[in-house]
């Protein structure tokens, strides 16, 4: 168990609707980053907060957005989904700058849109 | 821009033996991580063995050890006494700095190990 949390696990939703994953990361980790992994784009990096603010951004379409909240807890909202968007979402977390060389995974968000 | 190459689709390898996951990398940061993680068809992501641009020596962690060839751009995984929970997906990752930045991952390497 890496300690970083991600709800729900599964989520089967149709085309056009928006749904919002949640992600807790590891006790007293200020980043979250955010990843996609699909069939053709393999594991692509979306997003990463630190400590609340947006710190780098990678593939992330329009329609997707995310935020980091006080209490470091991070969601990703995607709209307007379309069938590629199928994809499984992981969440990762580490600590302060210099100190720790690891992203720890969630578990995953398994996407899929009909 | 950071990329990391696997070139083996696919290895099958006999239980208990030696197994070399291949991975090469380029980047033009002068200092970076470089990161193997193992994916089993349950999903999650499992970091296995992590090596610094700038470490002397290479990395092990039990059965793991990394094959680092600075000059080459390698950092090849090296699992030794393979088991059959090995069978997984594995990624090969780099960072720039010290690893408070976005993943780069190679398009990994799916390992089946025949008992």
């Amino acid at each position: 168990d890496s300690g970083v949390t991600q709800t729900p696990k599964h989520l089967i939703t149709a085309t056009g609707q928006r749904v919002t994953l949640r992600c807790s990361p590891r006790s007293g980790d200020l980043s979250v980053y955010w990843y996609q992994q699909s069939l053709d784009q393999g594991l692509q990096f979306l997003i990463h907060y630190y400590n609340g603010e947006e710190r780098a951004k990678g593939n992330i379409l329009e329609r997707f957005s995310a935020q980091q909240f006080p209490d470091l807890h991070s969601e990703l909202n995607l709209s307007s989904l379309e069938l590629g968007d199928s994809a499984l979402y992981f969440c990762a977390s580490n600590g302060d700058y210099g100190t720790d060389n690891e992203q720890f995974f969630g578990p995953g968000t398994r996407l899929t849109v009909l | 821009a950071q990329k990391i190459t696997q070139t083996q689709p696919g290895m099958f390898v006999q239980e208990k033996e030696a197994v070399t996951l291949d991975c090469t990398y380029d980047t033009s940061d002068p200092s970076y991580g470089l990161f193997w993680y193992k994916q089993p068809s349950s999903g999650e992501m499992i970091f296995l063995i992590y090596q610094g641009s700038y470490d002397q020596q290479n990395a092990t962690e039990g059965r793991y050890s990394l094959n680092f060839q600075k000059a080459r751009k390698s950092a090849n995984l090296v699992i030794s006494a393979s088991q059959l929970g090995d069978s997984a997906m594995y990624f090969c990752a780099i960072v720039p700095g010290f690893g408070n930045e976005k993943l780069t991952f190679g398009t990994g390497t799916r390992l089946t190990i025949i008992p």
